[in-house]
């Protein structure tokens, strides 16, 4: 099946540093990716469309300037995370969509934990 | 607006017992409803997921799905647990009838399998 990779897979930060979090569909191109956070015992919650060539789309609530989204190529995503805060530490998930005549199927990378101090 | 409830955030179940999740959704449109399961550390995997064709619908793993419109339900069952069933399970429906991946997510039901 279709992989998507995410990198880095844990990351540390001080608070008011940025972090940059990587989502890569290995061997397919996806033209719309999808980032979600995840609390700890919650669910995930979509925060942003993300369509290769065009700005992201932003969920209502998610600040556009403090999570900036990249979607350079069809096969890579950022979400980089300006001036962290520790209310920003969380489990963000990205997801990459196959789209056929048919249908559309959503991969889903491992996960990156954030944690800032 | 879409909305999924799933009842119970902890379900303990025997080896080759029934495994049950309820999973309850409001759409204000026709809904495309979807099962994934996540393990430990790993991304959510698709189970199964219902796009108004068949209302019983099969997945992955043994695991089945019956979409009851009455009822507004779409619960996941599975006839035996298997010890790798052990894991945390999601419902989802779809937020947008244009776009499958807009996903709103239900709290999740951690799944235990006792032996």
């Amino acid at each position: 099946g279709a992989v998507v990779s995410q990198h880095p897979s844990r990351v540390i930060c001080k608070s008011g540093t940025s972090v940059k979090i990587e989502c890569r569909s290995l061997d397919f191109q996806a033209t719309t990716m999808f980032w979600y956070r995840q609390f700890p015992k919650q669910s995930l919650m979509l925060m942003a469309t993300s369509n290769e060539g065009s700005k992201a789309t932003y969920e209502q609530g998610v600040e556009k300037d403090k999570f900036l989204i990249n979607h350079a190529s069809l096969t890579l995503s950022t979400l980089t995370v300006t001036s962290a805060h520790p209310e920003d530490s969380s489990f963000y998930i990205c997801s990459a969509q196959i789209r056929d005549s048919f249908q559309e199927t959503q991969y889903f990378g491992p996960g990156t934990r954030l944690l800032v101090l | 607006a879409q909305s999924v409830t799933q009842l119970g955030s902890h379900v303990s179940v025997s080896e080759g017992a029934l495994v049950l999740l309820r999973c309850n959704y409001s759409s204000s449109v026709p809904p495309y409803l979807f099962w994934y399961v996540q393990y430990p550390n790993q991304g959510l995997q698709l189970l199964l997921k219902y796009t108004s064709a068949a209302t019983l619908v099969k997945g992955i793993n043994g695991f089945e799905a019956e979409f009851k419109k009455s009822e507004t339900s779409f619960h996941l069952t599975k006839p035996s647990a298997h010890m790798s069933d052990a894991a945390e399970y999601f419902c989802a429906v779809s937020r947008s009838t244009d776009s499958w991946g807009k996903l709103q997510f239900g709290a999740g039901t951690q799944v235990v399998v006792t032996p």
